[in-house]
This record gives C-alpha cells, sequence and structure tokens, in this order.
C-alpha cells in the first residue's frame, strides 16, 4: 500500500540554523509534492508545491527538492527563526487523481 | 473574503447520535475535501467533491455520508456516532487553473468528541 513518512519525532535546532525536514515515499509515483505548516489548533497552510520534473523549488527562506529516484522530498528552512516553530506536512498526488495523501507532519522547534 | 469556514468549532455527542458538519468557501472553488486528524495518523480523506451534486469515496469513508447540492457547501454527515469517530475534521478547497491543481485552502477545523 502507499506510504508517505516523516520523521515523527520533533526536530530541535537553534535559531539561524537551517532546519531540513524529509519526506519518504513508497509505493507511490506523486506527480504533485506539497509541503503545508500547520499550528497548534488550526488548519494546515500551503507553502510550497513541486511537480515531479523539478528537481527543486525556492520561495524566500524555504528550499524543496523532490528526488522521484530516491523516492524522497527534503524541505529545508534557512536563517531558521522561532516564528517557524510548527509542524510540517508533506502531501503528495499522482497524475490523473484529485486527492492528495499526507504524511504524519514533523513538528519542528525553533530555540532562540 | 472569509476562504474556508467550518461550523460548529466543538461539539460532544453521545454514541448513536447523528450531526452534520458543514464547510463553507467563498473562493468558487470546485473540488472539496473532508479530512478527519488523528494523533499518529495524520491527514485522511474521507470524502471529497469535484464539483457541484458529486461525491466519492476517500480512505476512510465507513461510517460517513456527504452532500453538495450547492457549490460552496460541502456538507459531512454522521448517522449513528461511533467513539471511533472522535477527532479533528478538516475541510478543504481548491481550484482547478490551467489543467494543474492549485494547493489546498484549509478551515480551522471541527473537534468532534464522541462519548
Amino acid at each position: 500500500s502507499q506510504k508517505i513518512e516523516q520523521n515523527s519525532e520533533a526536530l530541535n535546532i537553534q535559531e539561524g540554523k537551517t532546519a531540513t525536514l524529509t519526506c519518504n515515499y513508497t509505493n507511490y509515483s506523486p506527480a504533485y509534492l506539497q509541503w503545508y505548516r500547520q499550528d497548534p489548533g488550526r488548519g494546515p497552510v500551503f507553502l510550497l508545491l513541486i511537480r515531479e520534473n523539478e528537481k527543486e523549488k525556492r520561495k524566500e527562506r524555504l528550499k524543496v527538492t523532490f528526488d522521484t529516484t530516491l523516492k524522497q522530498s527534503l524541505f529545508h528552512i534557512t536563517a531558521s527563526q522561532p516564528a517557524d516553530s510548527a509542524t510540517y506536512l508533506c502531501a503528495l498526488r499522482g497524475s490523473g487523481t484529485y486527492k492528495y495523501i499526507f504524511g504524519t507532519g514533523t513538528r519542528l522547534k525553533v530555540l532562540a | 473574503n472569509a476562504g474556508v469556514t467550518q461550523t460548529p468549532k466543538f461539539r460532544v455527542l453521545k454514541t448513536g447520535q447523528s450531526m452534520t458538519l458543514l464547510c463553507a468557501q467563498d473562493m468558487n472553488h470546485e473540488y472539496m475535501y473532508w479530512y478527519r486528524q488523528d494523533p499518529g495518523m495524520g491527514l485522511r480523506l474521507i470524502h471529497y467533491s469535484v464539483g457541484e451534486g458529486t461525491t466519492a469515496k476517500g480512505e476512510v469513508p465507513d461510517g460517513y455520508n456527504v452532500s453538495r447540492l450547492k457549490k460552496q457547501n460541502f456538507l459531512l454527515g454522521l448517522e449513528s456516532a461511533a467513539p471511533s469517530q472522535t477527532s479533528v475534521y478538516f475541510c478543504a478547497s481548491s481550484s482547478l487553473s490551467g489543467g494543474l491543481y492549485n494547493e489546498q485552502f484549509f478551515g480551522p477545523g471541527t473537534r468532534l468528541t464522541v462519548l
């Protein structure tokens, strides 16, 4: 069955460092991969979309890579700030479908 | 522009009771989704709709029904609530643009407890 794995353990990093989160998947060939941010008690908020034919996408301090051979996406936050503390979810969608499959998310805590 | 709204925000039910969760979006989006989020399980798709009058099953549809009579509204019904349906429910919507699907916009969630 299709499976998406994100590090279930919280990631603690020091302010100013680069945070790197991982999203691995199996038994799936996604055409699109998204990253969302979720704060406690709130709904997820979209951050970035990357397509299967794209290796890297950037938006301000955010960078996403997509390696379809390794079946992995990396999500980087450079110059991290305490305000970046949240849970980050990856979501995958195949071509020809309207449905996204979500990972369980990784909780990031940026320490001041 | 309110985006995606959900009603109610909190609800406590007894086993066997029924209820309807309402999702409304004012972005004229074609697609709407209902998810549930449980600790350690992530977001799981219950039902979705690709347009007014159409619905389809997601990953965990049992025990739920949906209706999309108007483009802006997507209703999720629980006919006979069970404790296993205790969860946080999120509604989301997205649009079709230029042949590529855009991001999903999520509502604030409904926290449901079934005793």
